[in-house]
């Protein structure tokens, strides 16, 4: 059974610091691993697709690495903003696609 | 084009009641997941669907009920509700190709007393 592990649960920092959230997976069989963002009460925003074959994907200020083998993925987000306050989310998926998320990391960004 | 709609968006149930969460896609995607998100757990998947006419168990299927008749169309089945399935409920669709991800609705509030 996939298990997915985020780090740190919960960040507070200043705006324009560069941030790296990480999440790690116990089953290096992957399709491929999204990164979600959510607003409070909302649904989930798809981020960045990254494929099982890739070693990362770029878009805008963040980029997202993965590390099949070692069953390591990293969000990188630079510069950061308060518009950026939100829970990450990731998810690596597996048999017929099917996601396993992680609890997330919250993060606030303050002025 | 809409994307994945969930209704209703809130629902309060009694315990016992039955009802139906809807999900519709228009995206001609093959793929239609299910999950649910409760406060410390993360969300969790239900029940699945790879094409119409197929459905199999997640996680956490037990008082659920699936069938994707249609393409665009996977109704969530709530049987008997009970305060344990008080929860938010996503659906989710794709594409079956693996460089394609999960586009989600925006999610049902369900309250079950």
């Amino acid at each position: 059974k996939q298990e997915v592990t985020q780090i740190p649960a919960a960040l507070s920092v200043p705006e324009g610091e560069n941030l790296v959230l990480n999440c790690s997976f116990t089953d290096s069989a992957i399709y491929n691993l999204q990164w979600f963002r959510q607003d409070p009460g909302k649904g989930l925003t798809s981020l960045l697709l990254i494929q099982s074959s890739q070693r990362e994907q770029t878009s805008g200020r963040l980029n997202a690495s993965l590390d099949k083998s070692s069953g390591r993925s990293t969000l990188y987000i630079a510069a950061s903003q308060p518009g950026d306050s939100a829970t990450y989310l990731c998810a690596p998926s597996g048999g017929y696609s099917t996601l396993t998320f992680g609890k997330g990391t919250m993060l606030l960004v303050s002025p | 084009n809409a994307g994945v709609t969930q209704t209703p968006k809130f629902q309060v149930l009694k315990t016992g009641q039955s009802m139906t969460l809807q999900c519709a896609q228009d995206m001609n995607h093959e793929y239609m997941s299910w999950y649910r998100q409760d406060p410390g757990m993360g969300l969790r998947l239900i029940h699945y669907s790879v094409g119409a006419g197929i459905t199999d168990q997640g996680e956490v299927p037990n008082g659920y009920n699936v069938s994707r008749s249609t393409t665009e169309d996977f109704p969530l089945r709530l049987l008997s509700a009970a305060p344990s399935q008080t929860s938010v409920y996503f659906c989710a669709s794709s594409y079956s190709r693996a460089n394609y991800g999960y586009t989600f609705g925006s999610g049902t509030r369900l309250t079950v007393v």
